[in-house]
């Protein structure tokens, strides 16, 4: 079935520090890709998401390619800040298809930005 | 325009008992997903519901795991015999149509079971 798999954290980093978390995917069809973060005791929030391959999603300074030869969704940001402290998930939903939209999720990536 | 919203946020229940949670979507979503996010894990699909309808209930236990979205009030997740390992954050999610790629999330219940 579908899966996602994403790099195991923590991660720490000093801000302004470059950000990678990698993600790659498996999925039968043409699923769409997100990034969801999770901040301490919240639900989580639709980060960017991108809906076909070579497709970017952008958001807040956080960047995601949808790189269909290499089933990967990597979230980069070029200078992180304290506040970007979250626990980070990637998803994929194949929409119509066999899931009918469900969201599969990775196992999240938590990220501690320092001062 | 209010999102997603869940209650109760924080839910305690001993052994035995039952567990009801509550949500509801934001206006003019008519479609519900239902995900556990167990500690240290990510979320796992329970449940997907239209008004009335349960659509795919694949991820939910066989048994003491139940759900519903009548025609009006919110959505309902109810554990009967609720054990130890039910003890977990229930996330809802809602998105407008069925062909929608993106679910809206609330903020949870946490459910400690003792």
């Amino acid at each position: 079935g579908d899966s996602v798999t994403q790099m195991e954290g923590p991660v720490t980093l000093s801000e302004e520090a470059f950000l990678t978390i990698n993600c790659t995917y498996t999925a039968t069809g043409y699923p769409s890709l997100f990034w969801y973060v999770q901040y301490p005791g919240e639900g989580l929030q639709l980060l960017l998401k991108a809906t076909k391959a070579d497709d970017k999603g952008s958001n807040k300074g956080f960047e995601a390619t949808y790189r269909k030869e290499t089933t990967s969704f990597h979230l980069e940001k070029g200078s992180v800040q304290v506040s970007d402290s979250a626990v980070y998930f990637c998803a994929l939903s194949d929409g119509v298809g066999g899931s009918q939209g469900n969201l599969i999720f990775g196992k999240g990536t938590k990220l501690s930005v320092k001062p | 325009n209010a999102g997603v919203m869940q209650n109760p946020r924080h839910l305690v229940r001993r052994r035995g008992q039952e567990a009801r949670l509550r949500c509801s979507p934001m206006k003019g979503h008519s479609h519900v997903y239902w995900y556990r996010q167990l500690p240290e894990e990510g979320l796992k699909f329970m449940v997907y519901l239209q008004k009335e309808n349960i659509i795919d209930e694949s991820g939910m236990p066989k048994e003491r795991f139940s759900a519903e979205f009548p025609k009006e009030g919110p959505s309902i997740l109810r554990i009967q015999q609720v054990v130890r390992g039910d003890s977990a954050a229930y996330f809802c999610a809602s998105s407008p149509d069925r062909g929608s790629y993106e679910q809206y999330f609330g903020p949870g219940t946490r459910l400690t079971v003792t």
